[in-house]
């Protein structure tokens, strides 16, 4: 069954560091999100990527992030000077069509912490 | 608003106990529901979803959930439950947009 990708599966980087967390989504796949879930928290829709621009973003999405399609293949978060409070597990997903209609194909994570 | 509750933070069943996860929405327009699974250091899994039609929906590892508009809910249900369902278990609302609501979780521990 296809998958959803991400790398690395934990990373600890220090306050005000950059980090980029990847995820390669099913092939055939147009439509990608990252979500995130805080430690004991929901999990949190952050971005939607489609076409090679963001169709939908929250409220934490803010200039610190940015996602990137580099290669028709990866799928990419970047958080630009980490803070403290960005320490959470990042969940990439996929899906074929626009829309919570076939569910989304999750991957298995990067749990970030931030020191 | 658009919501998701997941009154239940922790259940605990013995095996081969019935379980049911609640699960209560708000969402403005035709919801489409689902419930995920998570276990220790994986992704979430695709249990079940529903969209139209039958409100009992069928899932995979034996779970089925009921939609009932009346009580915006969409309980998670299964008759007998193995050890391998130890896991957390999140209910999420979503429609024709870009993202899913997720609820706060359920941990299921299930004792032998």
């Amino acid at each position: 069954e296809p998958e959803v990708t991400q790398t690395p599966s934990h990373q600890v980087t220090q306050m005000g560091q950059e980090v980029i967390l990847r995820c390669v989504p099913i092939s055939n796949h147009l439509y990608f999100y990252w979500y995130r879930q805080i430690l004991g928290q929901k999990v949190e829709f952050l971005v939607s990527f489609y076409n090679n621009e963001i169709s939908e973003k929250s409220e934490i999405f803010d200039d610190q992030f940015s996602v990137e399609r580099p290669d028709g293949s990866n799928f990419t978060l970047k958080i630009r000077s980490t803070k403290l409070e960005d320490s959470a597990m990042y969940f990439c997903a996929s899906t074929l069509t626009q829309g919570a209609n076939y569910g989304y194909t999750f991957g298995s994570g990067t749990r970030l912490t931030v020191v | 608003a658009q919501s998701v509750t997941q009154p239940d933070i922790h259940i605990t069943v013995s095996e081969g106990a019935s379980l049911e996860l609640r699960c209560n929405y708000s969402y403005g327009a035709t919801p489409y529901l689902f419930w995920y699974v998570q276990s220790p250091g994986q992704g979430l899994q695709l249990l079940l979803k529903y969209f139209s039609g039958d409100t009992l929906v069928q899932g995979i590892k034996g779970f089925e959930a009921e939609f009932k508009r009346s009580q915006s809910s969409f309980n998670l249900r299964k008759p007998s439950v193995h050890w391998s369902d130890a896991a957390e278990y999140f209910c999420a609302v979503g429609g024709n947009t870009d993202k899913l609501i997720f609820g706060t979780g359920t941990r299921l521990q299930v004792f032998p």
